[in-house]
């Protein structure tokens, strides 16, 4: 049950794409096409915003997306703005209906 | 409208014990795993345990193992996380979530904050 790595932070200007990485192994996310992302402003309860690798929940604009190669997950925010700035978190299924997140990544946009 | 609302948090010594309480609202409760997920200040998100729809199964992380119990009514619509033998690192704010297969979590409550503490 260890954490998923990601990049402490990251950066973009508006209109810019930024790329946030989310490594496992081969039992969590290598293993299963069950990762989900989470946005979380300061103070306020993480959201959904992309599950089953790529998936999107009503509402997320198709700016975010997913890509999934081997033990590593990358969200990809295209046209970056504002209000993207936050903490976004990758999590995995680990079998045996458990689950393990990423430590987590700032997004700053310049 | 799906609304979770946990409670129950508060200051406690350690080797002491808490009982937080998530009241569900908005949605068929019976018909989704639950789950509690923490926070410790300034850190990252950690899952902590997880039931079935109907109780029958549970799952823990491997830190909170023999000291935390998760428990369901479904008759009350509620969630409960049973913490006992608290550590100063149990300090978090607690979050409530319905939690799809489990693959997901889809819709988390705002959180409770326990800080274990002398």
């Amino acid at each position: 049950q260890s954490a998923l790595t990601q990049p402490h932070s990251v950066s973009g200007s508006p209109g810019q794409s930024v790329t946030i990485s989310c490594t496992g192994t081969s039992s969590d996310v290598g293993g299963y096409d069950y990762v989900s992302w989470y946005q979380q402003h300061p103070g306020k309860a993480p959201k959904l915003i992309i599950y089953d690798v790529n998936k999107r929940p009503s509402g997320v604009p198709d700016r975010f997306s997913v890509s999934k190669s081997g033990n590593t997950a990358s969200l990809t925010i295209s046209g970056l703005q504002a209000e993207d700035e936050a903490d976004y978190y990758c999590c995995s299924y680990a079998g045996t209906y458990t689950v393990v997140f990423g430590g987590g990544t700032k997004l700053t946009v310049l | 409208e799906v609304q979770l609302v946990e409670s129950g948090g508060g200051l406690v010594q350690p080797g002491g014990s808490l009982r937080l309480s998530c009241e569900a609202s908005g949605f068929t409760f019976s018909s989704y795993f639950m789950s509690w997920v923490r926070q410790a200040p300034g850190k990252g998100l950690e899952w902590v345990a997880n039931i079935k729809k109907d109780g029958s199964d549970k799952y823990y992380v491997d830190s909170v193992k023999g000291r935390f119990t998760i428990s369901r009514d479904n008759a009350k619509n509620s969630l409960y996380l049973q913490l006992d033998s608290l550590r100063a690192e149990d300090t978090a704010v607690y979050y409530c979530a319905t939690q799809f297969g489990p693959r997901f979590f889809d819709y988390w409550g705002q959180g409770t904050l326990v800080t274990v503490s002398s």
